[in-house]
C-alpha cells in the first residue's frame, strides 16, 4: 500500500515570494491534515478535511495562508507571502474517517520549507 | 486546557540499557493517546496507542506504554535500547473543541551512546 506522498521535500524561498505544497493521501482515506512543525516543537494542526469539506481551520493563519482540497482527493497548501516564521516541516497526514481502535493518521515525509 | 507535555528535551541512553520516555497530559474525559517516532528526514510513524482498556499496551520495535489516569502519565518504555532507536518520539492526545485532532508533545530526543 502506497503511503502518504509530498512534495516537494525541500523548498528554499525568500520573504514575501509564496509557495505551494502538493500531498496525495492514501487511496480511501477521506480525512487529510495538514501540519506545521517548527524546530524543537511538536506538529501542530493548520487545516483539517474531511473528503473536499473544511472540518478545522481554527489555527490556519488565514490572511496568508490557504488550502484546498477540491476532489477530496489530493490537497495543496500555499503561503502567501511567507514570513521568516512560516520556516518549518509541513506535514500531511490522512486517515479513515472515525474514530474507532483502528484509528491512526498516516504521515507523509514532510515539506522542510526555509524562507531567508 | 487540552495539552500534552514531555518534560525531557533529551535523554542519552547506552546500548542495551532499558528506556522510559515521559508524557503527561490535561483532558477532561478519558483520553485517546498515542507516541510516535520521527527519523531525522522522515514523517511521524505510530509507535502504539491507547483507547481503552488494559492499561498497558504493546507497540512496534519492543515499545509499550501504560496509561496511568491517576498520574495523567503515559510513558513509552524498551526493557533494551539499540542504536536504530535514536530518534525524536512525540506523544499526543485525540482532542479538540469542534473536531478531533492530534494534540502533539515538543518531544523527547533520543541519543544512544555504543
Amino acid at each position: 500500500e502506497a503511503g502518504v506522498a509530498q512534495s516537494p521535500r525541500y523548498k528554499i524561498i525568500e520573504k514575501r515570494q509564496s509557495v505551494a505544497f502538493w500531498c496525495n493521501p492514501i487511496s480511501g482515506h477521506a480525512t487529510l491534515y495538514w501540519y506545521q512543525q517548527i524546530l524543537g516543537q511538536g506538529p501542530k494542526l493548520l487545516i483539517q478535511f474531511q473528503n473536499n469539506g473544511v472540518v478545522d481551520d481554527s489555527q490556519l493563519p488565514k490572511d496568508r495562508f490557504s488550502a484546498e482540497r477540491l476532489k477530496g482527493v489530493d490537497s495543496t497548501l500555499k503561503i502567501q507571502p511567507a514570513k521568516l516564521e512560516d520556516s518549518a516541516v509541513y506535514l500531511c497526514a490522512s486517515s479513515l474517517p472515525g474514530f474507532g481502535h483502528n484509528y491512526e493518521q498516516y504521515f507523509g515525509p514532510g515539506t522542510r520549507l526555509t524562507v531567508t | 486546557a487540552q495539552s500534552v507535555t514531555q518534560p525531557d528535551i533529551h535523554i542519552t541512553v547506552s546500548e542495551g540499557a532499558s528506556l522510559e520516555l515521559r508524557c503527561n497530559y490535561s483532558y477532561g474525559a478519558t483520553p485517546y493517546l498515542f507516541w510516535y517516532v520521527q527519523s531525522p528526514g522522515q514523517g511521524l510513524q505510530l509507535l502504539l496507542k491507547y483507547f481503552s482498556g488494559d492499561t498497558l499496551v504493546q507497540g512496534i520495535k519492543g515499545f509499550e506504554a501504560e496509561f496511568k489516569r491517576s498520574q495523567s502519565s503515559f510513558n513509552l518504555r524498551k526493557p533494551s535500547v539499540h542504536w536504530s532507536d535514536a530518534a525524536e518520539y512525540f506523544c499526543a492526545l485525540l482532542g479538540g473543541d469542534s473536531s478531533y485532532k492530534l494534540i502533539f508533545g515538543s518531544g523527547t530526543r533520543l541519543l544512544v551512546r555504543p
